[in-house]
């Protein structure tokens, strides 16, 4: 079964400053790779995916993202944060077979003034 | 339209109530999921449709039983819930149960169970 780390379940940064949340996942096989954001209160809504192709994702809100196979990675970057990006974060991989989806624990991101 | 719908926004029921939670998508997928999310943790799968059938049940109590009714609708019904119940339901969609684009959430059911 697949494995989904996210390291840092709290992440607080400066207002206009670099946002980093680091994903990590068990698979010898790629699989295909999310980021979610939660609001308070509401439900998922998808940032970004890695299927194929390049490897430098980019998706809503100026985030991006980028697969390193060798580091079995994918961790979502943002070069500055904003007050409206304090959300809760989850990385979450589907199977190569696809019929399974796993999140990882989530990262709560504080945007301090 | 990327749109997952789902009603009630928030529910409170006692223990011997039966309601029940609706979700609809129009974007012509064939997955329609419901997920269980409790406070600051990830959603927990509780049932999975494609192509309208139960595909997956993730040893979830008798007390929610779903049901599809057509590729679009999705409910939940519940019936003699625990407080421990109580959490965020959520509701998401797929293209296919092969999940390569990811699901789509609705902005989910709070519900408190007295």
């Amino acid at each position: 079964a697949q494995s989904v780390t996210q390291l840092g379940s709290h992440v607080s940064v400066s207002e206009g400053a670099l946002v980093l949340l680091r994903c990590n996942y068990s698979s010898s096989v790629p699989p295909y790779l999310f980021w979610y954001v939660q609001y308070p209160n509401q439900g998922l809504q998808l940032l970004l995916k890695y299927t194929t192709g390049a490897t430098l994702v980019k998706g809503i809100n100026g985030f991006e993202a980028e697969f390193k196979k060798s580091e079995t990675s994918f961790h979502l970057t943002k070069p500055s944060a904003h007050m409206s990006d304090a959300a809760e974060y989850f990385c979450a991989v589907s199977s190569n077979t696809g019929n399974q989806f796993y999140f990882g624990t989530g990262t709560s991101l504080t945007v301090i003034p | 339209d990327t749109e997952v719908t789902q009603t009630p926004k928030h529910l409170v029921m006692g223990m011997t109530n039966k309601k029940s939670l609706k979700c609809e998508q129009h974007m012509g997928h064939r997955a329609m999921y419901w997920y269980k999310q409790k406070a600051k943790k990830p959603p927990e799968l509780m049932f999975v449709y494609s192509y309208e059938k139960l595909s997956i049940n993730e040893s979830v109590p008798s007390r929610f039983s779903p049901e599809c009714p057509n590729s679009s609708l999705l409910n939940l019904h519940l019936h003699a819930l625990q407080p421990e119940d109580s959490a965020l339901y959520l509701c998401a969609s797929s293209q296919s149960r092969v999940i390569r684009l990811g699901q789509y959430f609705g902005p989910g059911t709070r519900l408190t169970v007295l």
